[in-house]
């Protein structure tokens, strides 16, 4: 059974920037996508991009290219996003979570983090 | 990219009634790429459909899903206490993947 573990919860100053990891165990994380999403205070699902570990090659979002950086460390099964230019509007809870079949482009998400509330205030 | 609308916003239900929920994507989902995630309150989605109509690992049979193309449905057949949530589509046949804004399943 996979297991996603995000590092705990974040309070940034306004343009600063956020970083978030995901450690992945009891599965393949080299070659199953870890997406990144993210839901404001009361809000829906949002996705902001997703990496292959073993192709180290990202995509994001449209809306949040230029400011999200996503990587990964196969070594410690570790996923990271990096999120610049932190507004109030970025107040959210971030989760990663993992693609139900390897190096695919259409996965649905099988695995979940547990959630990084990440509060945005001066 | 896919916009996905879901009705109602609020559905009122007892527990031991049937509930039924919709999702309408702007164009066609691809293979029915289309997924329902169930979210309780501070606990991250869980995945309960995939492919439109097949369930999940561990997922009680009393949860379907139907649809096609464009319009998508999920059925709870007779309600439990623990089915009382927010409920989530989500296409992933093109990207970006895209969710629906959500439907809240209450308790009447």
């Amino acid at each position: 059974q996979v297991q996603l573990v995000q590092s705990g919860a974040e309070v940034k100053k306004p343009g600063s920037s956020v970083r978030v990891s995901c450690k992945a165990s009891g599965g393949n994380f080299k070659s199953h996508t870890i997406s990144w999403v993210r839901q404001a205070p009361g809000q829906g699902l949002e996705w902001m991009g997703g990496i292959i570990p073993v192709f180290a090659a990202p995509n994001y979002a449209q809306m949040f290219q230029g400011r999200v950086t996503i990587t990964a460390d196969e070594s410690t099964s570790t996923a990271y996003m990096e999120l610049s230019g932190l507004t109030s509007e970025d107040t959210a809870v971030y989760y990663c979570a993992q693609d139900s079949i390897p190096a695919a482009i259409n996965a649905y998400f099988d695995f979940w983090g547990q959630g990084t509330l990440v509060t945005v205030s001066s | 990219e896919i916009v996905l609308t879901q009705s109602p916003d609020t559905l009122s239900l007892s527990p031991g009634e049937r509930a039924t929920l919709s999702c309408r994507a702007s164009q066609s989902v691809s293979s029915n790429y289309l997924a329902w995630y169930q979210q309780k309150p501070g606990q991250a989605p869980r995945l309960l459909i995939y492919g439109a109509s097949s369930r999940a690992t561990g997922i009680p049979d009393r949860f379907s899903g139907s649809g096609s193309g464009t319009d998508f449905t999920l059925t709870i057949s007779r309600l439990e206490p623990e089915d009382f949530a927010m409920y989530y589509c989500q296409q992933y046949g093109s990207s970006p993947r895209t969710f629906g804004q959500g439907t809240k399943l209450e308790i009447k």
